[in-house]
């Protein structure tokens, strides 16, 4: 059964930490992506990775970075945590765009700074 | 990508048909209709996508209109597991880097007994 997992469901940081979330896929997928989603605006994609080491900015990557070693692990990290950073965020990730453009979700994870 | 409009909410019996429009207007040639879902506090789930041909699944049916402007996704016997947000996306289905989506605010079902 194909599995997107996420380090944390739910996380509280200071405003200033470094955050990382991590997420895993098993699917042996090539894409990798991080959305956010807010009340009322829908999911906004930070970043994504269609490859090991690559990435490219999605629609808000500003006070986000990522990392991808591996095939399987794509981690988003908050360099320097604000309030505004609250949210619920999600990994998915997808074959190559050739094939389908399913998306497989994680559970999400709900960060909250204070 | 072209934009969508659904309705922000709508209801449901349990064990009738769900019949979810989503409008699409500027849809171009060479976009595809795909429809997700996202029950409460989890992360979004495929469901189903189409070109120009109607498609079934085993979970549920799309209907998209000839000229391509409009597409509604079907259940055909309600539960109360699929109170849910639907979102309803437009997207070409060409190879090259990765495969953004762009989720709207979709459409509120809440399935009753």
């Amino acid at each position: 059964d194909v599995k997107v997992t996420q380090s944390s469901r739910y996380l509280v940081k200071r405003t200033g930490e470094k955050v990382f979330l991590e997420c895993v896929q098993d699917m042996d997928h090539e894409n990798m992506f991080w959305y956010r989603q807010d009340p009322g605006l829908g999911l906004r994609l930070i970043y994504f990775s269609y490859d090991v080491k690559m990435k490219e900015k999605g629609d808000i990557p500003e006070g986000y970075s990522v990392s991808r070693e591996k095939k399987e692990r794509f981690s988003l990290i908050l360099e320097s945590a604000s309030t505004n950073q609250t949210s619920m965020y999600l990994c998915a990730s997808s074959l190559d765009p050739g094939l389908s453009y399913e998306q497989y979700f994680g559970p999400g994870t709900r960060l909250t700074v204070t | 990508d072209a934009k969508t409009t659904q309705p922000p909410s709508m209801d449901c019996a349990e064990g009738r048909a769900a019949n979810l429009p989503c409008n699409h207007s500027t849809i171009s040639g060479n976009e595809y209709v795909y429809w997700y879902r996202q029950i409460h506090s989890q992360g979004p789930q495929y469901i189903i996508h189409g070109l120009k041909n109607n498609e079934t699944n085993e979970m549920a049916s799309l209907i998209i209109t000839e000229d391509r402007k409009s597409s509604t996704l079907i259940l055909p016997h309600a539960t109360l597991r699929d109170t849910a947000v639907y979102y309803c996306i437009v997207r070409p289905y060409s190879t090259g880097t990765a495969s953004k989506l762009t989720f709207g605010t979709g459409t509120r079902l809440q399935v009753t007994l």
